[in-house]
């Protein structure tokens, strides 16, 4: 079956640090990987999209690979600001996109 | 582009009314909307995928008949929570399906509810 794992939280940062959130993922066939991002009271939204192996998808300063060797869509960025405090869910659709599979989300916190 | 809505923000109701909330693409049509609940300091829970002008599918587990669903046009689709009772207070969450491919969710700003 499908599903996404995702590092547990919270992260804990300060401005300017470098952040990897980790996202690997299980898939019957090819799917297209995302992150989405839900700051405090508020819905998700997209940040990236991966749909297929080798794709970078970045926005924002967030950068993440689609690795089909290594089944995992892990997100970074160079340099986090203190507005970059959200929760971090990754998720993945099968081709038809019919169905979205949401990992658990990680928490991040940065202090300034 | 790609804004989606929600209506009410959050919403307070006695045990054993009903509550209905309604999810709307702004500037794009929405064949496909989904439904989430979503638990304190937890991910993501869908409920069901709710198709223009047909039934919605429910997942394992969500009572179909205590969550109605209606997706009468493709820019609105709404979530009616039969009797509510404690147990279902939660942030639900609504996207809508769109995006070159119509293979990004965009999601609604969710709606708090209590029901006490």
């Amino acid at each position: 079956g499908n599903s996404v794992t995702q590092m547990e939280g919270p992260v804990t940062l300060s401005e300017e640090a470098f952040l990897t959130i980790n996202c690997t993922y299980t898939a019957t066939g090819y799917p297209s990987l995302f992150w989405y991002v839900q700051y405090p009271g508020e819905g998700l939204q997209l940040l990236l999209k991966a749909t297929k192996a080798d794709d970078k998808g970045s926005n924002k300063g967030f950068e993440a690979t689609y690795r089909k060797e290594t089944t995992s869509f892990h997100l970074e960025k160079g340099s986090v600001q203190v507005s970059d405090s959200a929760v971090y869910f990754c998720a993945l659709s099968e081709y038809n996109f019919n169905k979205f599979y949401f990992g658990s989300g990680t928490k991040l916190n940065v202090k300034p | 582009g790609a804004v989606v809505s929600q209506h009410p923000s959050w919403v307070i109701c006695k045990s054993g009314t009903s509550v209905k909330i309604e999810c709307r693409s702004l500037d794009f049509q929405a064949t496909t909307m989904f439904w989430y609940r979503q638990f304190p300091k937890q991910s993501l829970m869908l409920m069901a995928t709710s198709n223009e002008g047909s039934k919605a599918t429910y997942e394992q587990g969500v009572e179909k008949d205590k969550f109605l669903i209606n997706h009468a046009s493709l820019t609105l689709s709404t979530l009616t929570v039969t009797s509510a009772h404690p147990e279902d207070s939660s942030f639900y969450i609504c996207s809508a399906l769109g995006g070159e491919g119509q293979e990004t969710q965009y999601f609604g700003p969710g709606t708090r509810l209590l029901v006490l």
